[in-house]
């Protein structure tokens, strides 16, 4: 059975904190994702890394880094936690080639203080 | 801007209705267009792709429509059951990123 799994459900951050969000898929994928989904606007990529140690920027990378050091672990970083990046958090994977699925993860629920 | 528009953001249907989603991209550049499924609490699933070679998929109750000319693409869903509320997403990909609608949320009334 395929799995993502992310290391929280829940967070509560205080602002300017650092704060790390991980994600772990056990299907061997090439590509790794991390969106944040609000009410009413779907879902936003942040950052995407189609192998490891690369990385590319989604739609909103301001504020996120992101590092790739083995293929299977993706980790989104908030340097300086502020209010408006509560969200949650969502991740994903898929085969490199693209016309396959994603495969989510149940999320984090992040919410800055 | 947008890159895929969906409508309508919420819908509710009697049981045993049919459920309809629409959803129109601009980039002609996308090959690859899911629909997934999310449940309160839960990631989104896949619940049916279509590539745009195809006019038409069906598995089950759901179906896609796909108009390559007008850029759209819809999701039908026969016989709606109480089960199927939840929120829908459509999706279009190119070079393996996708970029997802708003969002619908569905309701079935039992």
């Amino acid at each position: 059975d395929v799995k993502v799994t992310q290391s929280s459900r829940y967070l509560v951050k205080r602002t300017g904190e650092k704060v790390f969000l991980e994600c772990v898929q056990d299907m061997d994928h090439e590509n790794m994702f991390w969106y944040r989904q609000d009410p009413g606007l779907g879902l936003r990529l942040i950052y995407f890394s189609y192998d490891v140690k690369m990385k590319e920027k989604g739609d909103i990378p301001e504020g996120y880094s992101v590092s790739r050091e083995k293929k299977e672990r993706f980790s989104l970083i908030l340097e300086s936690a502020s209010t408006n990046q509560t969200s949650m958090y969502l991740c994903a994977s898929s085969y490199r080639t693209g016309r396959y699925e994603q495969y989510f993860g149940p999320g984090t629920r992040l919410t800055v203080t | 801007q947008q890159q895929v528009k969906q409508s309508p953001q919420s819908l509710i249907v009697q049981k045993g209705g049919i459920s309809i989603i629409n959803c129109a991209y601009e980039n002609t550049a996308f090959d690859y267009f899911p629909w997934y499924q999310q449940f309160p609490g839960k990631g989104p699933a896949l619940l049916i792709a279509i590539r745009p070679d195809v006019s038409e998929k069906k598995e089950g109750r759901f179906t896609i429509s796909f108009n390559k000319s007008a850029k759209q693409f819809s999701l039908h869903i026969m016989d709606s059951q109480p089960g199927d509320s939840a929120t829908y997403f459509c999706a279009a990909e190119n070079a393996g990123k996708s970029t997802f609608g708003d969002g619908t949320t569905l309701t079935v009334k039992p």
